[in-house]
């Protein structure tokens, strides 16, 4: 089945430490996104990508980096300088028109 | 700024009645609006879209209206069963923009 798919499911970062998601969609879909989503709260985009090697900051992209080197994959790193990254990360694609289809998420917690 | 919002964060219904989930937004730009359901744990997944030239659309148990005068957005359940509970989520998207954004999102619970 087409689908995206997000790994690992529960991630935890140490203080100071640097973290990827993994994204990977089958879909054939041109666009994939970043969003992070808060307890009670709806979803905020990090970053998304139109096309391959190319990619635009989202409304709360700072403390985090992506990139998007083939056309199904769309890995987020969650930096150090990222403060307060506990949260839901969901992963998106979409073909040039919308909708977008979701992955099942990540949990990232701090240690 | 633009945003979307929902009009109520949480809703109870009783099982077989219909609901109503409402969605107010704010950019008179925007042509695209996706309801999404998402359950506990699990990502946001498509419900039904409509695009502006409309005003209502069906589908499965689901209904959309639209009101553009007001930028008002609504999702109507059918007779709805235990595994409608859910959080729903409108999201709209701008003429000619690749982003969406979404609102706070409405939890439904279904009571037997």
């Amino acid at each position: 089945d087409g689908g995206i798919t997000q790994s690992p499911k529960y991630l935890f970062r140490k203080e100071g430490q640097n973290v990827t998601l993994s994204c990977e969609q089958n879909l054939n879909h041109d666009a994939m996104y970043w969003y992070r989503q808060d307890p009670g709260q709806g979803l905020r985009l990090i970053y998304y990508s139109q096309i391959v090697n190319d990619f635009q900051k989202g409304d709360i992209a700072e403390g985090y980096s992506v990139s998007r080197e083939k056309k199904e994959s769309f890995p987020l790193t969650v930096t150090s300088a990222q403060k307060n990254p506990t949260a839901f990360y969901l992963c998106a694609s979409s073909p040039t028109v919308q909708p977008q289809h979701f992955g099942d998420g990540t949990r990232l917690s701090i240690l | 700024g633009e945003s979307v919002g929902l009009h109520l964060p949480t809703l109870s219904v009783q099982e077989g009645d219909n609901s109503i989930i409402n969605c107010a937004y704010s950019n008179s730009a925007s042509d695209y609006f996706i309801w999404y359901k998402q359950e506990s744990g699990k990502g946001p997944q498509f419900i039904i879209d409509i695009r502006s030239n409309m005003d209502k659309r069906q589908g499965q148990r689901v209904t959309v209206l639209l009101n553009k005068t007001v930028k008002h957005l609504s999702l109507q359940i059918a007779a709805t069963q235990p595994g409608d509970s859910a959080v729903y989520f409108c999201a709209e998207n701008m003429q000619g923009a690749q982003k969406l954004v979404f609102g706070q999102g409405t939890r439904l619970t279904i009571n037997p």
